[in-house]
């Protein structure tokens, strides 16, 4: 397997645009999750996924994020309006814990920079 | 509620110094602890993993860490450095009751050639 792959991996784009990331888990994995990773806050988990259904999605910052998982290998994040703050490297991952490894893979991840 | 703390958020060692990094837990149900490394510019890789049984872990490039139930700690070590580890490094906790993993916030480790 490929393992989870992001697109893309830089993105540049100005404040008030619509920022979209993707992500492919790893086949056969029904766990995905979405992190950020900044300097000050570390690795924040967003959102995670169960079956493609939203488990939590607590950790999402505000209104202007949202986040998607149409099938089981396709999930994106969308920022709208992206801001400066929003700046950050966006890690994408997945499990399969009912195999017994709960342990997450992660993807490449996408820096993303506003400005 | 859970967590995941590291003690030091940046060490720096000379080679073949010692290394060990703590991590703390805080956790009510069946414990899986995770130590995860981050090389510049890449992504996370899992660098070993605790289950059950043994408490010492070992795992991939010389890396062990301890599982000390009493103490809620799951620290990580390294008896003799390289350049190579420079990274930053990741204690994670799976919360079963949730299917989710939540890390502590790292630690930025440079190793003086």
């Amino acid at each position: 397997d490929a393992g989870v792959i992001q697109s893309p991996r830089h993105e540049v784009t100005e404040m008030g645009q619509e920022v979209t990331l993707r992500c492919k888990p790893i086949s056969g994995h029904d766990y995905l999750f979405w992190y950020r990773q900044t300097m000050m806050r570390g690795l924040e988990l967003l959102i995670y996924f169960n079956n493609n259904v939203p488990i939590d999605d607590s950790g999402m910052p505000e209104d202007r994020f949202s986040a998607k998982m149409p099938n089981a290998s396709f999930s994106t994040l969308k920022i709208q309006p992206s801001e400066p703050r929003d700046s950050a490297v966006y890690f994408c991952a997945s499990s399969d814990p009912g195999q017994g490894n709960t342990e997450a893979f992660f993807g490449q991840g996408t820096r993303l920079t506003v400005v | 509620a859970q967590s995941v703390s590291q003690h030091n958020h940046h060490v720096i060692l000379s080679e073949a110094a010692s290394l060990e990094l703590g991590c703390n837990y805080s956790y009510g149900g069946t414990v899986n602890l995770f130590w995860y490394v981050q090389y510049p510019g890449q992504h996370l890789q899992l660098l070993l993993k605790y289950f059950s049984g043994d408490p010492l872990v070992k795992g991939i490039k010389g890396f062990e860490a301890e599982f000390i139930k009493s103490k809620f700690s799951f620290n990580l070590r390294k008896p003799s450095v390289q350049w190579s580890d420079t990274a930053e490094y990741f204690c994670a906790l799976y919360l079963n009751r949730d299917d989710k993993i939540i890390f502590g916030k790292g630690t930025r480790l440079h190793i003086l050639p």
